[in-house]
């Protein structure tokens, strides 16, 4: 069946770095992917929706010159958190559906949970 | 394992007729229990969910479930659905030792025939 593959499953950065989290359909096209964050024992929040080949949109609320959202291919996404801090550690999931329209069923990625020191 | 079992990769339903979207879940320790609904063309949006307390929950756009826990169960129901209720619902769990982890059902379509 279809895979949604997130990297790195987690990840430990310090303060003022930058780190790069990657989401691709492995047997699937995604013209759409979905980038969410997640506090702890709480919903996810939408950040962004990603599409292939152009600009992401970004949810009110949502920095986006902080979190910088790259969907150059039909199976690549990637979400960049510039200078990270503390209270940027969560967990961050996407989700992607096939191109192969609104009947396609969506799939998530297992996650990734940074944080920051 | 824990695991999130959506009964019905598609519900179709006649408008103004009751809305009922099945989830079991399997799982060491209580959990908290959430709804999410994808409208097309949009990100996941929080139904509503439960943590402690009252076990009938109320959520957005008329929509409420139940927290069971003999039965593991967290169904959602909506008396009257609406052509606007067309969308995929999305069931899923997070044990309360988990500070992040949310196991997810594949979901449910749900159809609204006129």
């Amino acid at each position: 069946g279809a895979v949604v593959s997130q990297h790195p499953s987690w990840v430990i950065c310090k303060s003022g770095t930058s780190v790069k989290i990657e989401c691709r359909s492995l047997d699937f096209q995604a013209t759409t992917m979905f980038w969410y964050r997640q506090f702890p024992k709480q919903s996810l929040m939408l950040m962004a929706t990603s599409n292939e080949g152009s600009k992401a949109t970004y949810e009110q609320g949502v920095e986006k010159d902080k979190f910088l959202i790259n969907h150059a291919s039909l199976t690549l996404s990637t979400l960049t958190v510039t200078s990270a801090h503390p209270e940027d550690s969560s967990f961050y999931i996407c989700s992607a559906r096939d191109t192969g329209g609104l009947n396609s069923p969506l799939h998530f990625g297992n996650g990734t949970r940074l944080t920051v020191t | 394992a824990q695991s999130v079992t959506q009964l019905g990769s598609h519900v179709s339903v006649s408008e103004g007729a009751l809305v009922l979207l099945r989830c079991n879940y399997s799982s060491s320790v209580p959990p908290y229990l959430f709804w999410y609904v994808q409208y097309p063309n949009q990100g996941l949006q929080l139904l509503l969910k439960y943590t402690t307390g009252a076990t009938l929950v109320k959520g957005i756009n008329g929509f409420e479930a139940e927290f069971k826990k003999s039965e593991t169960s967290f169904h959602l129901t909506k008396p009257s659905a609406h052509m606007s209720d067309a969308a995929e619902y999305f069931c899923a769990v997070s044990p309360m030792d988990s500070n992040y982890q949310l196991i997810w059902g594949a979901g449910t379509k749900l159809i609204i025939k006129p």
